[in-house]
């Protein structure tokens, strides 16, 4: 699976939108970004997916640059929930595998 | 629909000892991965398991470490003889995922298993 770097760490104020950058230059045509994320002591979650365009769904954005090479996952409105280590995965679509490679994430705090 | 159910939430054991822990799928997936999430570290995928086969097990270390998902019932990691490295938490995820769709499938997650060797 293509590799994705992300910044280890990220602030945000409460009630305002976050925006969590995903760089993934090496993404092939065919590859699937998804953003999962793990609250504090649960199992991850599923957030969204895309492949070309932009992706809105309850919980976030996923707004995919035209050449593929990043996207950023936002949150409109940021709560205390939202508090998580977020990943960004690249996923191949002929991988019969369906494994999830994740790496370190972004870890988004959200102050009061 | 019930989520991904993982048993028991927290296990001790002590060095030597055999640990299980298992995984109920959500109704109607028939595809179940374990992962494992050491002290500090991030998510590494361990194995992948349908039912009665196992698919991919290139994340599973060679000795001691086994799994399963049979015909009926739960999908079981064990681990024999544990050691204190085997200290962590170990997440199981279940998809319904049909071939050739890996890309687009969700794959759920439950709470974890937290193992604590002595």
């Amino acid at each position: 699976d293509a590799k994705t770097t992300q910044p280890n760490s990220m602030e945000s104020n409460e009630e305002e939108p976050v925006h969590l950058p995903c760089n993934h230059s090496t993404i092939s045509g065919t590859d699937y970004i998804h953003w999962y994320r793990q609250l504090p002591s649960q199992g991850p979650e599923y957030v969204i997916h895309g492949l070309t365009s932009n992706v809105n769904n309850r919980m976030a954005s996923l707004a995919i640059a035209e050449d593929r090479k990043s996207s950023t996952l936002i949150l409109h409105r940021a709560t205390l929930r939202d508090a998580a280590v977020y990943y960004c995965i690249l996923r191949e679509l002929y991988n019969q595998g369906g494994k999830l490679i994740f790496g370190q994430g972004t870890e988004l705090s959200v102050k009061p | 629909n019930a989520g991904v159910m993982q048993n028991p939430r927290h296990l001790v054991r002590r060095r030597g000892q055999e640990a299980r822990l298992r995984c109920s799928p959500m109704k109607g997936h028939s595809h179940v991965y374990w992962y494992r999430q050491l002290p500090e570290e991030g998510l590494k995928f361990m194995v992948y398991l349908q039912k009665e086969n196992i698919i991919d097990e290139s994340g599973m270390p060679k000795e001691r470490f086994s799994a399963e998902f049979p015909k009926e019932g739960p999908s079981i990691l064990r681990i024999q003889q544990v050691v204190r490295g085997d200290s962590a938490a170990y997440f199981c995820a279940s998809s319904p995922l049909a071939t050739g769709t890996a890309a687009r499938d969700t794959q759920y997650f439950g709470p974890g298993t937290r193992l604590t060797v002595l």
